[in-house]
């Protein structure tokens, strides 16, 4: 079955670059997903990219894809504090949304 | 837009009683989702409607779970007889093209 792995944590300095990488197996997978969940909070959607995109940008957010060897990396620049949270990468098959498979989250913490 | 709106926040129950968690989506989505996080599972998908019908109720663990969804602006999920392992968060989310997640319900089984 599917099967979507993340480290657990990841410590940086603020106005550091953070990249969170996350490894899937399901070689269908047609949309990848990233999700933030601030304490007590439900799930953000931060950002996604088809599978047949390498690299999507978004203001602060890079997405990168590497489809050969399943591995899809956030790279979240100047990182604020503020940015302290779970991120949750997420893979989904053909008609999107439907059966999202989550991994299991990586702990980002942001020092001053 | 308020978003997706999830009752209660914050439930703590005996072991035994029955829990309803209540879901009202976004006005116009048209698929409705509950999962369940914790720490040892992460996030699951338990069940997830479809202009209100199940279509796939897969994860949902057993026969104690159930859920529904009698119209487009409201649907819940029931757990009678609670057991300890039920506490986790439980989210409900609905999406049109992308999903919108809830705040969750914090469920203590005790």
């Amino acid at each position: 079955g599917e099967d979507v792995e993340q480290s657990l944590f990841l410590s940086v300095r603020e106005g550091d670059s953070s990249v969170i990488n996350c490894t899937y197996t399901d070689s269908s997978s047609t949309y990848l997903y990233w999700y933030k969940q601030e304490p007590g909070a439900g799930l953000q959607l931060l950002t996604y990219i088809f599978s047949n995109m390498d690299m999507k940008q978004d203001q602060r957010l890079t997405v990168l894809l590497n489809k050969k060897d399943k591995h899809l990396s956030l790279r979240i620049a100047d990182t604020q504090t503020g940015d302290s949270a779970i991120y949750f990468c997420a893979e989904s098959q053909n008609t999107g949304f439907q059966k999202l498979v989550f991994g299991t989250g990586t702990r980002l913490l942001v020092s001053p | 837009d308020a978003g997706v709106i999830q009752s209660p926040r914050h439930e703590v129950t005996e072991m035994g009683q029955e829990v309803t968690l209540r879901c009202k989506p976004i006005s116009g989505h048209d698929y409705l989702f509950w999962y369940r996080q914790t720490m040892m599972r992460g996030l699951e998908l338990l069940i997830y409607f479809n202009n209100n019908v199940p279509i796939d109720d897969s994860g949902m663990p057993e026969d104690r779970f159930s859920a529904k969804m009698p119209n487009a602006s409201f649907s819940t999920l029931k757990i009678q007889p609670s057991e300890p392992r039920d506490s986790a968060v439980y989210f409900c989310a609905s999406a049109l093209n992308t999903i919108y997640f809830g705040e969750g319900s914090w469920l203590t089984v005790v």
